[in-house]
Order: structure tokens, then sequence, then C-alpha cells
């Protein structure tokens, strides 16, 4: 069992839609979580980062962690094409260790 | 890209040469990565340095081996280039304490 898993997609919504995405992980030790936004033949691009159980919003972006579950998740709200990328969920346990990434998520938001 | 050049950003080249690739920073940050991504792997660490010459091995470092002398540039190098190395290389850098990586634009490289 890989120690971060996502559904790989690709995920295909209308314009105007809410996207969920979502990560599962093993490692109950993770505390800190992050969504990176990946265009193609570009680095990833941090969205939210957030530190233990709770919710943060940015904008359209909400970044959601349930730590009981090992769960997280990232809601698009009102979606546009230029959302269309790959989104990656990352993780680690202390800020200073290795960050361990999901495999990716690719996500179409049809006009 | 947070202050991040990664060079070359293409690259071709034939088994059993060796590759280096440079990653260089305009942050000052201490912590910088190598990351290869792979179509159904995602990311994999492959070797981290926490400072001027402290470097660390990650998940796939078998044949790759990585250098910084200097805090705004860290090196990877293949001695012996494999196809299997066909990818594309992700330089990070994190500034430590309470916060995020940040990446570079990638290195593509093709071993034939």
């Amino acid at each position: 069992q890989k120690e971060v898993e996502q559904d790989p997609g690709p995920l295909s919504v209308p314009e105007g839609a809410i996207v969920s995405l979502n990560c599962t992980y093993s490692n109950s030790a993770f505390q800190y979580f992050m969504w990176y936004r990946q265009y193609s033949r570009k680095g990833p691009e941090l969205l939210m980062y957030t530190y233990s159980s709770g919710n943060k919003e940015d904008g359209r972006f909400t970044a959601q962690v349930d730590k009981s579950s090992k769960y997280i998740s990232l809601f698009i709200r009102d979606s546009q094409p230029s959302d269309s990328a790959t989104y990656l969920c990352a993780m680690t346990q202390t800020s200073y260790d290795k960050v361990i990434f999901g495999p990716g998520t690719s996500l179409s938001v049809i006009p | 890209d947070a202050g991040i050049t990664q060079s070359p950003r293409h690259k071709v080249t034939e088994t059993g040469t060796p590759v280096t690739l440079r990653c260089h920073q305009t942050e000052n940050h201490r912590y910088m990565y190598w990351y290869r991504q792979d179509p159904g792997h995602g990311l994999r660490l492959i070797h981290y340095s926490y400072g001027v010459k402290d470097t660390d091995k990650g998940e796939v470092s078998d044949g790759y081996s990585v250098s910084r002398s200097k805090t705004e540039d860290f090196l990877l190098t293949l001695e012996s280039a494999t196809s299997s190395q066909t990818s594309v290389y992700f330089c990070a850098i994190r500034q430590g304490g309470d916060s995020p990586l940040h990446f570079g634009n990638g290195t593509r490289l093709t071993v034939t």
C-alpha cells in the first residue's frame, strides 16, 4: 500500500461546477498537508498549506483535513477552464521532514 | 517560480554517459530537493540537502549523486545514465520551519 493515495482521474466537469479532490494516507503522524496544482510541462505550484485538522479557505479553494479518518480534500468552487490541471496532494510529519506526494488527479473543466 | 532556475530544461543523452543537472535558487533557502516525476509514480524524492555540504538520500537514490557547495546551487549527477532514468526532474526549495516546498519548472531528460 502506498503512503498516499489519490484518485487518478481523469475528472471532467462543466464550468461552474464544484470540484472535490481527495487523498487518503496511511501514516497517522502526518501533520502538514499541502495541495499543488501542476499545469502541463510546468512545475507544481502551491495552492494550499495547512497544519493538523480543520478547514482553510483561500478564494475559490477550500482545503479540509480529517486526521481521524486520514483523509484530506480540496474543494474548488465555481470551477473555471483555467483550473484544468493535475492536482497533487502532499504531506509531511514535521515541517523539516521529507514531503510525500500522492500520484495526482487530472482535472478538466469544460467550458 | 519562487526564484528557482533549473538547467538545462531539456536534454537527450546516450546510455552510459554522465549527466549533471543544475538547480539554482535566489531565495537563500536552506533546504533543497531533487524529485523525479514519472507516470503512475508521481513525484519521488531522489536526494535532498539541509545545508551546504549536508545531503541525504531519498526513496529513489540509486544511480544518483548530489553536491551542494554553495547555498544557491544543488547539482544532481547521473554517473552513468540508463534508460530507466528517463524522466522529468524537479528541484524544490524550502525555507524551513513552517514553510512548504516551492518547485522549479523541471528538466526533461531522455536517455536513449
